[in-house]
């Protein structure tokens, strides 16, 4: 089993659905985090989870709701997405203060018709 | 002000030669983090390389090396022997803390690198 995995690789949604990516990490590892990368911008954090327990929001839109049931599922709830908001959209994992390295997912390409 | 500049949008090299990826930082904390992902067009980050602001020596992984400047506050990737399969965006980031306690990495814009046969 790969470390990180992402479901669905692709997404292809309009303004007004409701989708929910998801994120599984085989690491043993007790934080999670929703990367947001656009085209021509630098990666940018979106949240942080550490043992389940939301530590960050980086001033997301309350479009995204992020949801962390166990220290190895992350998922990101999306609903009235705008065409901004197309993006490829990554998950990582990490050891708790151990400043240990984050490993990424695969990412999910998201497309907001 | 940007915390990780990567000045080379894009960078070509020969199969076989080495090369070298720019990157500066900025940080007034004394304990930080650098590490070096590559990204193929598939989208998956792949951690590279780590070099902590304490270590002595420069890190390396095989092919790869970083060639630490703590005084210039540079964390340059080198790559040798470079492979077709090297071909990727490259990117350097810093770990950094965050207000809630946590950390995040803080990412360069990136480079492109091709590899010509």
């Amino acid at each position: 089993e790969t470390g990180v995995t992402q479901t669905p690789r692709h997404l292809v949604m309009g303004m007004t659905n409701k989708k929910s990516l998801k994120c599984e990490q085989h690491l043993g590892h007790n934080a999670m985090y929703w990367y947001k990368q656009s085209a021509k911008k630098p990666l940018e954090l979106m949240f942080v989870y550490s043992l389940e327990e939301r530590v960050e929001n980086n001033s997301v839109p309350s479009r995204f709701s992020p949801e962390c049931p166990n220290s190895s599922h992350l998922f990101l709830h999306l609903h009235t997405l705008q065409p901004e908001d197309s993006a490829l959209y990554l998950c990582a994992s990490s050891r708790r203060g151990g400043r240990e390295t984050q490993y990424f997912g695969p990412g999910t390409r998201l497309l907001v018709l | 002000a940007q915390k990780i500049t990567q000045t080379q949008p894009g960078m070509f090299v020969q199969e076989k030669e080495a090369v070298t990826l720019d990157c500066t930082y900025d940080t007034s904390d004394p304990s930080y983090g650098l590490f070096w992902y590559k990204q193929p067009s598939s989208g998956e980050m792949i951690f590279l390389i780590y070099q902590g602001s304490y270590d002595q020596q420069n890190a390396t992984e095989g092919r790869y090396s970083l060639n630490f400047q703590k005084a210039r506050k540079s964390a340059n990737l080198v790559i040798s022997a470079s492979q077709l399969g090297d071909s990727a965006m490259y990117f350097c980031a810093m770990r950094e803390d965050t207000q809630g306690g946590s950390e995040k990495l803080v990412f360069g814009k990136g480079t492109k690198l091709t590899v010509n046969p």
